[in-house]
């Protein structure tokens, strides 16, 4: 049983530029979540896909952007990046929506580094 | 809207019990309960639902206390291998769902 995938494990990028997060959530799964964990922090959520539409969006700016495909699996783009977007963005995912009653199954994240 | 944690960090000896609380300001629908170890991704540990309903897994259990939207989660008889970050998650009636503050356990043997 295929667990939450997510691509590349590491990036470093330069202020200004672009990225592209990846993520392929767990089978049978089909609810994706975002979230962004800063050095020493708890996750921050950015937002959730269902349907392939985004449904709930935490406290980020418009840079911050997703897409969910008809596989359920999701993309988190980031544009004109800054110093402090530096951090493990962290794809999770769970079935129907519920967040609130179902468990979030993550993935190992990817380490971005703006530089 | 973050839940708060308590203790930030605690550090055990082997068999010792530890409780770390998870607090927040807004109506609770549910909690949830995640260890992190260092470089690693969350783990779900359990699902508490408003009610007050206790739950267990072997050593670890929970409680939840929706009318003072509170949980507090358990480890008795702690082993080397609980050592990690403690993350509380609390969803609202509204399906916004936040991670705590975290809780830095270590275990020593």
């Amino acid at each position: 049983d295929a667990g939450v995938t997510q691509s590349p494990t590491h990036l470093i990028k330069t202020r200004g530029q672009q990225v592209t997060l990846r993520c392929s959530p767990k089978s049978g799964h089909d609810t994706v979540s975002w979230y962004q964990q800063a050095l020493g922090q708890g996750p921050q959520f950015i937002f959730q896909y269902y349907e392939e539409e985004e449904r709930q969006r935490g406290n980020f700016p418009d840079r911050f952007s997703g897409h969910q495909f008809p596989n359920y699996s999701s993309e988190l783009n980031v544009n004109a990046l800054l110093l402090g977007d530096s951090a493990l963005y962290l794809c999770a995912s769970s079935w129907r929506l519920g967040t609130g009653t179902s468990p979030l199954h993550f993935g190992n994240g990817t380490r971005l580094t703006v530089t | 809207q973050q839940p708060v944690q308590s203790p930030q960090a605690v550090i055990l000896r082997e068999g010792e019990d530890a409780v770390i609380n998870c607090s927040s300001s807004k109506a609770l629908y549910s909690v949830h309960w995640y260890r992190q170890k260092h470089g690693e991704a969350p783990v779900f540990l359990m699902i508490l639902l408003k009610g007050g309903e206790q739950k267990g897994h072997e050593k670890i259990s929970a409680s939840f206390n929706e009318k003072k939207q509170q949980s507090s989660l358990y480890l008795t008889a702690s082993q080397l291998s609980y050592s990690g970050t403690y993350f509380c998650g609390t969803a609202n009636t509204g399906n916004q769902f936040y991670f705590g503050t975290g809780t830095s356990l270590t275990v020593i043997p």
